[in-house]
């Protein structure tokens, strides 16, 4: 497509449940960015994925958080037994990057997760 | 490991008035800069970005940034500012040194335009 396709755009769910949440990144874009953005504050890394590497899952908060990504395509973030500290927009990038290179990251619209 | 500071959450300015965001870097290598704004309600944009080449580096909206690798700065500016630029700007870096790097933010920066 033409830009960063994440889904839902909007999720309310009940404390305990868990969520998946669908980045659908550039086509031919090597690399994927999931970020956490609380409520009036910064973007907080999660997990980066280049290519065929190892993710770079450094960011990620807890066991409860984890992400897959099938090739250069769809990326999901799953969260188990959500709580209520979980409640952010969670935001989705992609960028072109070899060795040496890199494009600037385009953003999707972001997932807005609320826990009740 | 590389990151980014932004001493001003918030900075308050009247309409027409010049702007000065400040950005602060941290990393042991060559980096890429950019500056993205995010619109109330809204995702990221990119404003400018700084690769290679001239250091001074103009963006979207009349923004321009200079890259000072002495100082590890990446300051955005604008001469007169709109209502419009309401917004947070963030700061971000990734470094060089390979293809496999993540994209370090600062945590924001909310300018307040008022007439």
């Amino acid at each position: 497509g033409a830009g960063v396709s994440q889904s839902p755009s909007n999720k309310v769910t009940e404390k305990g449940k868990d969520v998946e949440l669908r980045c659908d990144p550039i086509s031919g874009h090597t690399a994927l960015y999931w970020y956490r953005q609380r409520l009036g504050q910064g973007l907080e890394f999660l997990i980066y994925f280049q290519g065929n590497s190892a993710p770079d899952k450094s960011g990620l908060p807890s066991d409860r958080f984890s992400a897959e990504r099938t090739g250069e395509s769809v990326s999901t973030l799953t969260i188990q037994r959500t709580q209520q500290e979980d409640s952010a927009v969670y935001l989705c990038a992609s960028s072109f990057d070899t060795s040496g290179r890199r494009t600037e990251a385009f953003f999707g619209q972001g997932t807005r997760l609320t826990v009740v | 490991a590389q990151s980014v500071t932004q001493l001003d959450s918030q900075v308050p300015v009247f309409e027409e008035a010049p702007v000065e965001l400040r950005c602060n870097y941290s990393s042991s290598v060559s980096v890429y800069l950019f500056w993205y704004v995010q619109y109330p309600n809204q995702g990221l944009q990119l404003l400018l970005k700084y690769l290679s080449g001239s250091t001074l580096v103009k963006g979207i909206n009349g923004f321009e940034a200079e890259f000072n690798k002495s100082q590890t700065s990446f300051h955005l500016r604008k001469p007169s500012v709109h209502i419009s630029d309401t917004a947070e700007y963030f700061c971000a870096v990734s470094d060089l040194t390979s293809g496999y790097s993540t994209l370090t933010f600062g945590k924001g920066t909310m300018l307040l335009v008022s007439p």
